[in-house]
């Protein structure tokens, strides 16, 4: 009964590098939605896919970040060119529909420092 | 700006006092809330909900009571466990949309033993 996976739980990338964030949904889900979290803040709506669908990215930076659901397995977030500003903790959720907000299930995270 | 907001950034109780959470939210046009649980190191975890056509829901020692006329959410936690210690979260859905949600900056709720 595995919830959502979320890996690495811990990144670390110099400014410039690639990050690749990976959430795979509970079984059954085929809604994710990615957030990320700066220290001291609450969590921030990025992006919703629906399988091998972007539903609603108007959380997304316009530049450098982008998302994707295949078909086959996990959904990835992007960062390209990072920057000391995306240090954050980014989570992950995932639902059954998207209606049924209170069944998501939120992942451990995965904690980006950009050094 | 945020819609979603919390009175106060720490709370800390004694152990098997009840503890009160609060939360402001700006749109009334805000249709369904929950509560949240973030343990450090951890992913938010689900409480409790609220629709706007309701005024209050309990839970399990957790109680939610929304006042629409000012808006105003609260979370109740009964008996205070020192497991209860985390950073609680409301978080709003804007225009029912479903995955969408505001979150609020949080508070740190403290039990001491």
């Amino acid at each position: 009964n595995a919830g959502v996976m979320q890996n690495p739980r811990h990144l670390v990338r110099r400014r410039g590098q690639e990050a690749r964030l990976r959430c795979s949904p509970v079984k059954g889900h085929s809604h994710v939605y990615w957030y990320r979290q700066l220290p001291e803040e609450g969590l921030k709506f990025m992006v919703y896919l629906q399988k091998e669908n972007i539903i609603d990215e108007s959380g997304m930076p316009k530049e450098r970040f982008s998302a994707e659901f295949p078909k086959e397995g996990p959904s990835i977030l992007r960062i390209q060119q990072v920057v000391r500003g995306d240090s954050a903790a980014y989570f992950c959720a995932s639902s059954p529909d998207r209606k049924s907000i209170s069944e998501a299930f939120f992942g451990q995270g995965t904690r980006l420092t950009v050094v | 700006g945020e819609s979603v907001g919390l009175h106060l950034p720490t709370l800390s109780v004694q152990e098997g006092d009840n503890s009160i959470i609060n939360c402001a939210y700006s749109n009334s046009a805000s249709d369904y809330f929950i509560w949240y649980k973030q343990e450090s190191g951890k992913g938010p975890q689900f409480i409790i909900d609220i629709r706007s056509n309701m005024d209050k829901r309990q839970g399990q020692r957790v109680t939610v009571l929304l006042n629409k006329t000012v808006k105003h959410l609260s979370l109740q936690i009964a008996a205070t466990q020192p497991g209860d210690s985390a950073v609680y979260f409301c978080a709003e859905d804007l225009y029912n949309q479903g995955g969408k949600l505001i979150f609020g900056q949080g508070t740190e709720l403290s039990v001491k033993p």
